[in-house]
């Protein structure tokens, strides 16, 4: 079936610093991936809509310029977190559309825990 | 909007017990439904899904019906294993699936 690959699966940083998490569809092609942020015992809040050539889609609330995204090719997102700080600390998961007309399902990528210190 | 609501947890049970972990939906027009599971220190993956109305997702021993009646998608699962042990979301998906909105989530303790 359809994966999805997220890396690095763990990051630790200091904080001000910048961090890149990278979500790849394998053996398929992703037009649109979406990213995720997932607090302890809360559920996954969307925060941007990842559209292969142009600019992502930012869900209300969530800072553009804080959260980077850049989905260069059909295979290939990236988030990028800018002058993270420890507030920033969470879960993050991308997903990807994947199956035909009217079976599209999210496949979700396995996740990336970032711990700004 | 659109919103899940699904019982809090966590849930306790012992191995063989039934599971049932209630999931109710607002939504405007007609959703997918789809029961996602996270275990530990993973992303998620989805478990099963409907796509409309009386459809019966299944999968690995666990069901959930899509009820438009009653606005709900319950998890059910006849014997539960300490493998199962994991947090379970329900989730709905409207707008050709481009828009997926999760319920909290529940965790699943199976114990021995």
């Amino acid at each position: 079936g359809a994966v999805v690959s997220q890396h690095p699966s763990r990051v630790i940083c200091k904080s001000g610093t910048s961090v890149k998490i990278e979500c790849r569809s394998l053996d398929f092609q992703a037009t649109t991936m979406f990213w995720y942020r997932q607090f302890p015992k809360q559920s996954l809040m969307l925060m941007a809509t990842s559209n292969e050539g142009s600019k992502a889609t930012y869900e209300q609330g969530v800072e553009k310029d804080k959260f980077l995204i850049n989905h260069a090719s059909l295979t290939l997102s990236t988030l990028t977190v800018t002058s993270a700080h420890p507030e920033d600390s969470s879960f993050y998961i991308c997903s990807a559309l994947t199956g035909g007309a009217g079976a599209n399902v999210l496949t979700f990528g396995a996740g990336s825990r970032l711990t700004v210190l | 909007g659109d919103s899940v609501t699904q019982m809090e947890g966590p849930v306790t049970l012992s191995e063989e017990a039934f599971l049932t972990i209630n999931c109710t939906y607002t939504a405007t027009g007609y959703p997918s439904l789809f029961w996602y599971v996270q275990y530990p220190g993973e992303g998620l993956q989805l478990l099963l899904k409907a796509t409309k109305a009386d459809d019966k997702g299944s999968n690995k021993g666990f069901e959930a019906t899509y009820r438009k009646e009653t606005t709900s998608f319950h998890l059910e699962k006849g014997s539960v294993q300490v493998s199962d042990s994991a947090v379970y979301f329900c989730a709905l998906g409207s707008g050709g699936y481009q828009k997926v909105t999760f319920g909290t989530g529940t965790k699943l303790q199976v114990i021995p």
